[in-house]
């Protein structure tokens, strides 16, 4: 099956705790991405990348690494998360061009 | 830089009855394509339907179509004969080098 996986879906964790949601798919996309979606504001991009290596900022990178090391990976690392960004992040992936995006199923953040 | 706005924050329909949500946007671009994401209380974000902006035909997806007005930059959601399948908070998206999403529209089907 066709898919984006994240893993952990649910995270509770404390300011400062580094950590890591993954995200994998499996149908070759070159492209990849991260959103976080907050109340009233939509889904905002975090980063995305385009090929392996290839990492560019979204609108609001600050407080976030990503790598692409592989094609299918591509996590997001919070070095030392603080409380604004408890947030409801989703990982994306398409083939380059302009075209619909498959989402995983969303991981729920919150940093005490 | 491209932005997406949906001023509808709430909308309701009666089952049965038909709903149109609106969205804007804003590209010096000619060449791009624009969605129309649902997403179910489960949060998991679903296609509903594309156009491609070079093509003067309005998408359909059953009973999903779209009122695409390039020059007003223009992308609204028409869904005919709801559901009560079709409560969920909507999401209209801009995609060309970049991917842009509006606030969202929740829509409410009333039995």
């Amino acid at each position: 099956e066709a898919q984006v996986t994240q893993n952990p879906r649910y995270l509770i964790t404390v300011t400062g705790k580094k950590l890591t949601v993954t995200c994998s798919q499996n149908m070759n996309h070159e492209y990849m991405s991260w959103y976080r979606q907050d109340p009233g504001l939509g889904l905002r991009q975090i980063y995305y990348s385009m090929n392996v290596e290839v990492t560019d900022k979204g609108d609001v990178p600050e407080g976030y690494k990503v790598s692409r090391k592989e094609k299918r990976n591509f996590p997001l690392i919070l070095e030392s998360p603080s409380p604004n960004q408890t947030s409801l992040y989703f990982c994306a992936s398409s083939l380059l061009g302009y075209n619909e995006q498959f989402f995983g199923p969303g991981t729920r953040l919150t940093v005490l | 830089a491209q932005t997406v706005t949906q001023s509808q924050p709430e909308m309701s329909v009666q089952e049965a009855e038909t709903v149109t949500l609106s969205c804007t946007y804003d590209t010096s671009e000619s060449d791009y394509y624009l969605f129309w994401y649902k997403q179910p209380p489960s949060r998991q974000m679903i296609l509903v339907i594309r156009q491609e902006a070079y093509k003067q035909q309005n998408a359909t997806e059953n009973r999903f179509s779209v009122n695409f007005q390039k020059a007003a930059k223009s992308f609204s959601l028409k869904i005919s004969d709801s559901q009560l399948g079709d409560a969920a908070m909507y999401f209209c998206a801009y995609r060309s080098n970049d991917m842009r999403f509006g606030a969202g529209t929740r829509l409410t089907v009333k039995p």
